[in-house]
């Protein structure tokens, strides 16, 4: 069965702390690998999408990055603002699956 | 910036009845999605919509839900009979390209009493 598995559940940072956070997936044919923003009571915001192994994409403070097993979300000198929920999910054969998340939080 | 919005932000019902809840996707959108989140749980797909009729959907999208594009605009989701385990948060996503990166709306939060 496929699987998305992120870790950590949740994480707690200083602004200014660098760190990153991790989606493993097991599926067959993966054709994206997708990271979304959530923040409470509000749907998920598209950050990125990558598509294969070696990939990279930016965008302000986060970084993505795509192996074959697993995806890493890159936060560096983040701010609170940056307080989120963050999803990973693949598309592979039938429909987006989603990971459960991990919960960011940054104290000022 | 164009978004997805949904009506009504947060609905209340009695078990055993029918809701409709309502979507109007980015316009020049072709391809509709609702996702449920259960409080503290992943988001889970239910269906996916192109072209008018259903693409795929999951076990949870049983014989009591349904969906319906009834006009260029709107994309609405029916539970014929709620049950209490349907209270959850109901996204609706559009996407302009198949398997491409979705855009949710803000969500209805459903409560079955």
């Amino acid at each position: 069965e496929d699987q998305v598995t992120q870790s950590p559940e949740a994480l707690r940072l200083q602004e200014g702390e660098s760190s990153s956070l991790n989606c493993s997936y097991t599926v067959s044919g993966l054709r994206g690998l997708f990271w979304y923003r959530q923040d409470p009571g509000k749907g998920p915001e598209f950050l990125f999408t990558l598509y294969s192994a070696g990939e990279e994409k930016e965008k302000e403070r986060l970084k993505a990055t795509l192996t074959k097993k697993e995806s890493f979300l890159h936060i560096t000198a983040p701010k609170p603002e940056d307080s989120a929920t963050y999803l990973c999910a693949v598309q592979a054969e039938g429909d987006m699956r989603f990971g459960a998340g991990t919960r960011l939080t940054v104290k000022p | 910036e164009p978004e997805v919005t949904q009506t009504p932000s947060h609905q209340v019902t009695q078990m055993g009845q029918e809701v409709i809840l309502r979507c109007v996707p980015i316009s020049n959108h072709l391809y509709f999605y609702w996702y449920r989140q259960i409080l503290g749980q992943k988001v889970e797909f239910l269906v996916s919509f192109y072209n008018n009729e259903i693409s795929e959907k999951s076990e949870i999208f049983d014989d009591q839900f349904s969906v319906e594009r009834p006009d260029g605009s709107n994309f609405t989701l029916k539970i014929r009979s709620t049950k209490l385990e349907d209270s959850a948060m109901y996204f609706c996503a559009s996407s302009d390209r198949n398997n491409e990166k979705l855009f949710f709306g803000s969500g209805t939060q459903l409560s079955v009493l």
